[in-house]
């Protein structure tokens, strides 16, 4: 099974805009993390947000924020008031365990292409 | 702050081969990723170094690629003999030294890249 999916290749959004990137996970441990990654077309990824799995409150940063539904095992980003400059492929990846110095290893999505439209 | 530096950006050879890829690191940081990008796929974490140690390497085809970091600062991958399958782009990344932590996690930041196409 897929740990993580993103079920939306690729999504196209007027500017100004707020835009939803859906991400599922699967998972058995109860201590986990999970992130969001912008990769613009230079290739570079660049961490958005950041939600552990006990945080009790949604992650925000900026005109980020993360929709976490622990149950349904979903952390879908919210990209409010889209940018020109937010187009990009976005990806949702996971570390499974609690973070320790060195245990960071990601598993991530295919990913979502958002274009946005001006 | 400088980032994670990569060389070179683009590779392109024929099959079998061989290819090397060089990765400096946010200076301090002590753990550094090799993932692997397939076109149109997610990142997949190839080798995971702690200083110049391997913590995971499971995913590495062993039988043709090869790493190492040493003195736990630079890392280099390199690929021998190279296959199609190998065509990808060569992500390095590395993580925030202990104590620098954003709302509980260790970030990674991750290298531009280094594109290989085989031919």
């Amino acid at each position: 099974a897929q740990k993580i999916t993103q079920t939306q290749p690729g999504m196209f959004v007027q500017e100004k805009e707020a835009v939803t990137l859906d991400c599922t996970y699967d998972t058995s441990d109860p201590s986990y993390g999970l992130f969001w990654y912008k990769q613009p077309s230079s290739g570079e990824m660049i961490f958005l947000i950041y939600q552990g799995s006990y945080d009790q409150q949604n992650a925000t940063e900026g005109r980020y924020s993360l929709n976490f539904q622990k149950a349904r095992k979903s952390a879908n980003l919210v990209i409010s008031a889209s940018q020109l400059g937010d187009s990009a492929m976005y990806f949702c990846a996971m570390r499974e365990g609690r973070s320790n110095f060195g245990n960071e290893k990601l598993t991530f999505g295919t990913g979502t292409r958002l274009t946005i439209i001006p | 702050e400088a980032g994670v530096a990569q060389s070179p950006r683009y590779k392109i050879i024929e099959k079998r081969q061989s290819v090397a890829f060089w990765c400096n690191p946010i200076s301090g940081h002590a753990t550094l990723y090799w993932y692997q990008q397939i076109l149109g796929q997610g990142p997949k974490l190839l080798i995971q170094f702690q200083n110049n140690g391997v913590v995971d390497d499971s995913q590495l085809p062993k039988d043709r690629f090869s790493a190492e970091r040493l003195k736990g600062v630079d890392s280099t991958l390199k690929i021998q003999p190279a296959k199609l399958e190998d065509s990808a782009v060569y992500l390095c990344a590395s993580s925030l030294r202990p104590g620098e932590r954003w709302a509980g996690a260790n970030v990674l930041t991750f290298g531009a890249g280094s594109r290989l196409t085989v031919l």
